[in-house]
């Protein structure tokens, strides 16, 4: 099945800084999306994008659709404590109505 | 307030015997999904349903069955539990299908174990 490729596994910076996380495929998506995952809670959406090129920012998180169709990007500016957790991208490229989800970034912030 | 529950939150289940988690929202959503959560695979779609009566196989069905005889309710049965099985599972419902502008919400998980 199609796979999405998501980069870094995890990461451990220090409370303050910027943190960027990108998800590739080896195919097209029409539709990006941005879960996080609490611990011991389900995915909660954080940013969809529906046309390439597009960038959609929610507070401190911004995300961006590839021109290629192929990848996406999420930013976090000035990490806080609470942004601790697993970060997901998910795709969607209207065949089967199903979206496919990448492996996850684990986020850990060091107050 | 509407919301996605999943029960039991946590089960122990020996190998061989049938095990059913429950999933039940309170939006009316026509659209609902399991999944099961391993490291190193993100979300995998067990199987899914567009509204009742209506069923689906995902990209990792075999030894799941689901069935939907009602719009609040979608119950995910393992007919004879393999320790393969041991996983994270996550239900999620949609009100509209994917890339559609109403992406999908998830319950909080049930915690499956197979001895």
């Amino acid at each position: 099945g199609q796979q999405l490729n998501q980069s870094p596994q995890s990461m451990f910076i220090q409370e303050g800084e910027d943190v960027s996380m990108n998800c590739t495929s080896s195919s097209i998506f029409n539709t990006w999306l941005w879960y996080k995952q609490d611990p011991g809670e389900g995915p909660v959406l954080l940013i969809a994008l529906y046309k390439a090129g597009e960038l959609t920012s929610n507070g401190r998180l911004t995300a961006q659709f590839g021109i290629t169709r192929k990848d996406s990007f999420l930013n976090i500016s000035a990490s806080i404590p609470s942004d601790v957790g697993i970060y997901f991208c998910a795709g969607h490229n209207n065949a089967g109505n199903m979206l496919t989800f990448g492996g996850g970034t684990r986020l850990m912030v060091k107050p | 307030d509407a919301e996605i529950t999943q029960s039991p939150r946590h089960k122990i289940t020996e190998t061989g015997r049938q095990v059913t988690l429950a999933c039940h929202q309170t939006w009316n959503h026509n659209n609902m999904f399991w999944y099961r959560q391993d490291l190193g695979h993100g979300l995998r779609l067990i199987h899914y349903s567009y509204g009742v009566q209506d069923t689906n196989k995902g990209e990792v069905s075999d030894g799941y069955s689901v069935s939907r005889s009602n719009t609040e309710d979608l119950p995910l049965t393992l007919e004879s539990a393999a320790s393969s099985q041991t996983s994270v599972y996550f239900c999620a419902s949609s009100e509209r299908l994917p890339g559609t502008g109403d992406e999908q919400y998830f319950g909080p998980g049930t915690r499956l174990t197979v001895t």
